[in-house]
């Protein structure tokens, strides 16, 4: 356990509903990120909050995916209209920022699967 | 970030010392490498991070040449239970930066 929670750990759910995340980062942490992980490839890096500002978004981040960070702590990751090429793993990491190497902690994951 | 290459397999046998390594040419100066850990269904764990020369912990190795363009994740006698994947990343040249995975080595163990 790294600290790192994340809530639901499972979630199915139909071609255009929508669905939110929840990442609870470790508590002194002051950067969030959050991947996308699919079958067979490694973690893809989808957004980056430090505090409450988001600073950088990938460009798999569609008008569809919208993440908030409001108070600094915890972020949530919302996909609208999911589609059934959004089924994967959603990962959340947080780290200490301030200093050059610095380690992120992921959390278990959300599965997502879209039927 | 700088790109890495390393197998996308290896098989060992529980007991023995397991070497993975992992080729970066391109790593900027202030490039830190980092090696994680996956198992299925779960997030990454975090293993071991080093700049140069050697760096140990109590689960791992990591050895870099003095030109950095390879480094090998050592880990000694292992055990059923460190089938896993295993991701070799560079970068943190600059802090919040984003980590670009391969698709890392899959380590399976047999006894």
């Amino acid at each position: 356990d790294t600290g790192v929670s994340q809530n639901p750990r499972h979630k199915i759910t139909k071609r255009g509903q929508n669905v939110t995340f929840r990442c609870d980062p470790i508590s002194e942490h002051n950067r969030l990120y959050w991947y996308r992980q699919t079958l067979g490839q490694g973690p893809e890096f989808l957004t980056y909050f430090q505090n409450e500002a988001q600073l950088e978004k990938s460009r798999l981040l569609s008008d569809r995916f919208s993440a908030e960070r409001p108070k600094g702590s915890f972020s949530t990751l919302e996909i609208q209209r999911t589609e059934q090429g959004d089924s994967a793993m959603y990962l959340c990491a947080s780290s200490l920022g301030g200093a050059l190497g610095e380690t992120q902690y992921f959390g278990p994951g959300t599965r997502l699967l879209v039927l | 970030l700088a790109k890495t290459t390393q197998p996308i397999s290896m098989d060992s046998y529980e007991g023995q010392e397991v070497n993975i390594t992992c080729s970066h040419n391109n790593i900027a100066t202030n490039d830190y490498i980092t090696w994680y850990q996956q198992f299925p269904s779960q997030g990454p764990r975090f293993i071991i991070q080093g700049y140069k020369t050697k760096v140990t912990n109590e689960v791992a190795s990591l050895f870099i040449p003095a030109d950095r363009k390879s480094s090998t994740l050592s880990l000694p006698r292992v055990s059923l239970s460190d089938t896993a994947v295993y991701y070799c990343l560079v970068g943190w040249g600059q802090a919040g930066t984003a980590l670009i995975f391969g698709k890392g080595t899959t380590l399976s163990v047999s006894s």
